[in-house]
């Protein structure tokens, strides 16, 4: 079946505009995270999206940074007003509690590499 | 606040030899992760322990799990050039919720 799938797999955009990131998660997964990763660096916890509950925010770093999800499907990850910090990679990744399976085990996206200019 | 951390954080190390990464973490948790990273690469998960003294085996790495001392390991044995890649440890809190925390991660390097 279909992996995590995200879009687009790089971006270069300029200091101060506007981005939007998705993420297609694996149909069926109530559970959706979004990560960065600068480089050579480890994760880093931004947002995560379980079912209808209302989604943990606590990594979010500034009000710049926003995410959506409909229902249990795709998310997008918005940056506004893009600083040079803000280049990373963005990673997502969805996991299933729901399904019977007691490990939760997260299945990433292969990322998408944010260029700041 | 949960905590993980590896070490060390970066290991190289000849083939054929054995050697361990060490996993800590600061409070109660009830799953623990391993995942492999290549570089320009996502994830992919190795290892999932449930339960203390948890014990899992694939290939040349075996994970295991302490729970008392909040402590798992990976270990290498007999490593190979293809081992190379940065491994991560992370952890769900006990409390229920969905989040994970990941640790440092450790960039393995073996060297033919």
């Amino acid at each position: 079946g279909a992996g995590v799938s995200q879009s687009p797999s790089n971006k270069v955009t300029e200091k101060g505009k506007d981005v939007e990131l998705r993420c297609d998660p694996i149909s069926g997964h109530t559970a959706l995270y979004w990560y960065r990763q600068r480089l050579g660096q480890g994760l880093e916890f931004l947002i995560y999206f379980q079912g209808n509950s209302a989604p943990d925010k606590s990594g979010l770093p500034s009000d710049r940074f926003s995410a959506e999800r409909t229902g249990e499907s795709v998310s997008t990850l918005t940056i506004q007003r893009t600083q040079q910090e803000d280049s990373a990679v963005y990673l997502c990744a969805s996991s299933s509690p729901r399904k019977g399976r007691s490990s939760y085990e997260q299945y990433f996206g292969p990322g998408t590499r944010l260029t700041v200019t | 606040e949960l905590k993980v951390e590896q070490n060390p954080l970066f290991l190289s190390m000849q083939e054929g030899k054995n050697y361990t990464i060490y996993c800590n973490y600061s409070t109660t948790s009830d799953r623990l992760y391993w995942y492999r990273q290549d570089p320009g690469k996502s994830l992919e998960s190795l290892f999932v322990l449930l339960s203390n003294g948890a014990v899992k085996q694939e290939g040349r790495l075996m994970a295991s799990l302490d729970t008392k001392a909040r402590l798992s390991t990976l270990h290498i044995t007999a490593a190979v050039h293809d081992l190379s890649a940065t491994y991560f440890c992370a952890v769900t809190s006990s409390s229920g919720t969905y989040k994970y925390i990941f640790g440092t991660g450790t960039r393995l390097k073996v060297l033919a």
